[in-house]
């Protein structure tokens, strides 16, 4: 079944320490892949996306990330996190054949900071 | 300039009741979706319109729950006889032209369903 995973439901990492978060997904095909920060009360945010070309991305708030087909992977990387950092992070996707125009999102990974 | 707008931003209701929820979208984009966010079922897309055509109701979680988009810009999403389970966070987002291009998300109407 056509599925993204995100493997960790809830990480804590100290400020100014480095941060990776998991995203696997399982399609016939590499779809369109997405990463969304959602802050506590809020809507979802854009940080990052990959269409195709270079696999690794940068995003907004210094975040960036790789996406290696033969391991269906697209996890996202911080080199040092900051308190505001603390969030809700899903990763998507989008198949890539028109008539299938929806997000599927992961189940999301809890981030907390700690000083 | 503005962004997706939703109302109400919270909505009480009693079981049994009809419930409209409202999204505009950011001006000239033509895709707009629906998404309930929810603690049991996490994101979940409901229904997805192209102008005011709506190709995509997959979705919908039954025949409760309907969705119209007119002018190509402000969508309504309507719960009728309301359940428990229908309590979630409504996400609305819009796109320049759907496919794979950006959605940008509205801040979601919290429906709770006493």
């Amino acid at each position: 079944a056509q599925s993204v995973t995100q493997p960790d439901i809830h990480i804590t990492v100290s400020e100014g320490a480095s941060l990776e978060l998991r995203c696997n997904y399982s399609y016939g095909a590499t779809p369109y892949l997405f990463w969304y920060v959602q802050s506590p009360g809020q809507g979802l945010q854009l940080l990052l996306k990959y269409f195709s070309g270079d696999t690794l991305v940068q995003g907004i708030k210094g975040f960036e990330a790789e996406f290696k087909r033969s391991q269906s992977s697209f996890n996202l990387r911080k080199p040092s996190v900051h308190w505001s950092d603390a969030a809700e992070y899903f990763c998507a996707v989008v198949l890539t054949n028109f008539g299938n125009e929806k997000l599927t999102f992961g189940t999301g990974t809890r981030l907390t900071i700690i000083p | 300039g503005a962004g997706v707008s939703q109302s109400p931003s919270n909505k009480v209701t009693e079981k049994g009741k009809d419930v409209e929820l409202r999204c505009d979208p950011i001006s000239g984009h033509t895709a707009l979706y629906w998404y309930r966010q929810s603690l049991g079922q996490g994101l979940e897309f409901l229904i997805y319109f192209q102008g005011n055509s709506a190709p995509d109701k997959s979705g919908l979680p039954s025949d409760r729950f309907s969705a119209e988009r007119t002018g190509g810009s402000v969508s309504t999403l309507t719960i009728q006889r309301t359940q428990q389970e229908d309590s979630a966070v409504y996400l609305c987002a819009s796109s320049f032209w759907g496919g794979a291009s950006e959605q940008y998300f509205g801040p979601g109407t919290r429906l709770t369903v006493t």
